[in-house]
């Protein structure tokens, strides 16, 4: 079955960038999505389609795909924005996650 | 209001039986897949299962393959989820998500990406 390995955890200081990465085999060709999920919540998607972002997403949010890895970048990271982020990818009509990164701003 | 919201959660004992449900709003229910994804206490998402826009195709983890059946009544603009033979392990939060949209015109699905979830409803197995 497929994989997705993302690492447990990543920490940023506010105003700086923070890159999250995925990994998949050949995962460059197919499509990665991204969400985010804060403490208590539902997740939210924030990418879709490697770099898409939905309406109301805020633009500090980017993503690509590139190989075997996916890549969620936060750029001028706000406290706002701890939270566990997740890759999702779909084998055939299975969809499979990461395992989620906890982004810690301090 | 565009929303999901679960329903029939609650502490079942090993090897017993649970239908959880979740009634859409706010959008054509009939013209989207729907899914299950789970969260157990503390840990990632798990997809769980996922039904067409028609209820005519599904597909399952391997994980609850076989005790699990996810169903729809686009009448009602809900979608369930039979969950049998219960084990320790399927403790968790599930939560159901919409997916792709099927255009009826086109013949297409577009937007495979979950875009709407609920807020869950909480599944103790244990005895």
């Amino acid at each position: 079955s497929y994989e997705l390995t993302q690492p447990p955890s990543v920490s940023v200081s506010p105003g700086q960038t923070a890159s999250i990465t995925c990994s998949g085999d050949k995962l460059g060709d197919i499509y990665a999505y991204w969400y985010q999920q804060k403490p208590g919540q539902s997740p939210v998607l924030v990418i879709y389609q490697d770099s898409k972002r939905p309406s109301g997403i805020p633009e500090r949010f980017s993503g690509s795909s590139s190989g075997n890895t996916a890549t969620l970048t936060i750029s001028g990271t706000q406290a706002m924005d701890e939270a566990d982020y997740y890759c999702q990818a779909w084998d055939s009509s299975t969809a499979v996650f990461g395992g989620g990164t906890k982004l810690t701003v301090l | 209001q565009v929303q999901l919201v679960e329903s029939g959660g609650g502490v079942v004992q090993p090897g017993r039986s649970l239908r959880l449900s979740c009634v859409a709003s706010g959008f054509t229910f009939s013209s989207y897949t729907m899914h299950w994804v789970r969260q157990a206490p503390g840990k990632g998402l798990e997809w769980v299962a996922v039904i067409s826009y028609d209820g005519s195709n599904k597909y399952y983890a391997d994980s609850v393959k076989g005790r699990f059946t996810i169903s729809r009544d686009n009448s009602k603009n809900t979608l369930y989820l039979q969950m049998n033979s219960l084990r320790a392990e399927d403790t968790a939060v599930y939560y159901c998500a919409r997916g792709a949209y099927y255009d009826i015109l086109t013949g297409y699905y577009r937007g495979w990406y979950f875009d709407l979830w609920g807020r869950g409803t909480l599944v103790s197995v244990s005895s």
